[in-house]
């Protein structure tokens, strides 16, 4: 009954070695979030897509890109992953029929950068 | 913009004792509030939301919420925790549900 699945689990790379992160949902939702969570920190919002509409947040660096090529997946591109990019990355998902609709979350995945 | 602050860090509590997770939010316009828990290694479950009408607000696993508009706050409270409520507990708020603002999180362990 997974909901928002989140591939990989747990994510090694090294520094500068571009990594994806990927997402994907069953709940047929058309928003879709990524977050970074820093240890011990609140998750931090780096970007989302209102369908096909990309919205970035003013200070996620430009390191970061992302793809949501349907519904169902979106991905999260690192090009140049360094130490400061090691972190749990959620993904979320909203549906947009009310505005009061909660986010559901994935389990994440924790990125290492060696 | 939004902000939340959580006032407790951590929070140590013995097993079947109460527990009071403070949180205070600021905003300029009408706001949504929310408590998360994350378990290690997990993302985050809604305990609870809060969205209109009664300002006392009841959610899974036995935890409740009270809004309190003059003071700004949406403190999260259990009146028996158990080992398994061990965990980091986010009060987050959201003024149109595209934006949600997270706190910085409260550890709470429960100890037996």
């Amino acid at each position: 009954d997974a909901m928002v699945i989140q591939n990989p689990r747990y994510q090694v790379t090294q520094f500068g070695k571009p990594v994806t992160l990927s997402c994907s949902q069953t709940l047929n939702h058309n928003v879709m979030y990524w977050y970074q969570q820093k240890s011990s920190q609140a998750p931090k919002l780096l970007f989302h897509y209102y369908d096909k509409d990309f919205n970035n947040e003013a200070d996620t660096p430009d390191n970061f890109q992302s793809r949501r090529p349907n519904t169902s997946f979106c991905f999260l591109d690192i090009r140049s992953p360094g130490l400061g990019d090691a972190a749990m990355y959620l993904c979320a998902t909203r549906s947009r029929r009310a505005p009061t609709d909660t986010q559901y979350f994935g389990p994440g995945t924790r990125l290492t950068v060696l | 913009a939004q902000s939340v602050t959580q006032l407790d860090s951590q929070v140590p509590v013995f097993e079947e004792a109460p527990v009071e997770l403070r949180c205070n939010y600021s905003s300029s316009v009408s706001v949504y509030l929310f408590w998360y828990v994350q378990y290690p290694n997990q993302g985050l479950q809604l305990l609870l939301k809060y969205l209109s009408g009664s300002t006392l607000v009841k959610g899974i696993n036995g935890f409740e919420a009270e809004f309190n508009k003059s003071q700004t706050s949406f403190h999260l409270r259990k009146p028996s925790v158990h080992i398994s409520d061990t965990a980091e507990y986010f009060c987050a708020v959201s003024a149109n549900n595209n934006d949600m603002r997270f706190g910085a999180g409260t550890r709470l362990t429960v100890k037996p």
